[in-house]
């Protein structure tokens, strides 16, 4: 039982495609993440959700947008993708914002290659 | 610009050895400080934390070091295993905000 899933593992398209990442968790954490790993291996965190309301958007391209239709499930969809935004991205969840552990835990990644 | 720094990208130990594995950061207000530990083809995985309240937190073979003045952060192992091989990621932020800026990371080799 995979506590943070990602689909797909890996992803190739070409430039101008519209792709969508999905993320889901079974931990029951009311906090999602979105972070991307860039070529020089930084993970930036981009997006954050909390109990399916966006509390981070770090400045990322209008192209991206997250989607959560709920608590367990935070889906990234991409538009017009550009040679750029090849990278591994990565879904994360953890406890309410504050509380308990801050640890997060993180989904096996997306290696999104375009080409 | 990166608020957290580690700036060994890569350490060679050997095994039964110590690993000392070393983060800075740059923002005076983080108040927390997490390790990461990722093997290829997954996701990281959370080692051990720290609060700014504190200056050490051990579990087991690891152990983390804070110096606030400092604005350091370390990740001591003891003893090394091979299976300790891995990438090493140090994160830190704010705690309330529950958002945390990571390192590039640092490959850890443990030869056996």
């Amino acid at each position: 039982d995979t506590a943070v899933s990602q689909t797909p593992k890996y992803l190739v398209t070409q430039m101008g495609n519209d792709k969508s990442i999905k993320c889901e968790q079974n931990l029951g954490h009311d906090t999602m993440y979105w972070y991307k790993q860039d070529s020089k291996k930084f993970l930036k965190i981009m997006f954050s959700y909390n109990n399916k309301e966006l509390i981070i958007n770090e400045t990322v391209p209008n192209r991206f947008s997250p989607k959560s239709p709920d608590k367990a499930h935070l889906n990234l969809h991409i538009n017009s993708l550009e040679l750029g935004d090849s990278a591994v991205y990565f879904c994360a969840s953890s406890s309410r914002q504050g509380v308990g552990n801050t640890e997060a835990f993180f989904g096996q990644g997306t290696r999104l290659t375009v080409v | 610009d990166q608020q957290v720094k580690q700036n060994s990208p890569s350490l060679s130990v050997q095994e039964g050895r110590i690993s000392i594995l070393n983060c800075d950061y740059t923002n005076s207000m983080f108040d927390y400080f997490l390790w990461y530990k990722k093997y290829p083809a997954e996701g990281p995985t959370f080692l051990i934390s720290i609060s700014s309240i504190k200056d050490k937190n051990e579990d087991g073979r690891f152990t983390v070091f804070l110096n606030k003045s400092a604005k350091h952060l370390s990740l001591h192992i003891v003893p090394s295993q091979p299976g300790d091989s891995a990438v090493y990621f140090c994160a830190a932020g704010k705690r309330n905000f529950n958002k945390f800026y990571f390192g590039s990371g640092t490959k850890l080799n443990v030869k056996p």
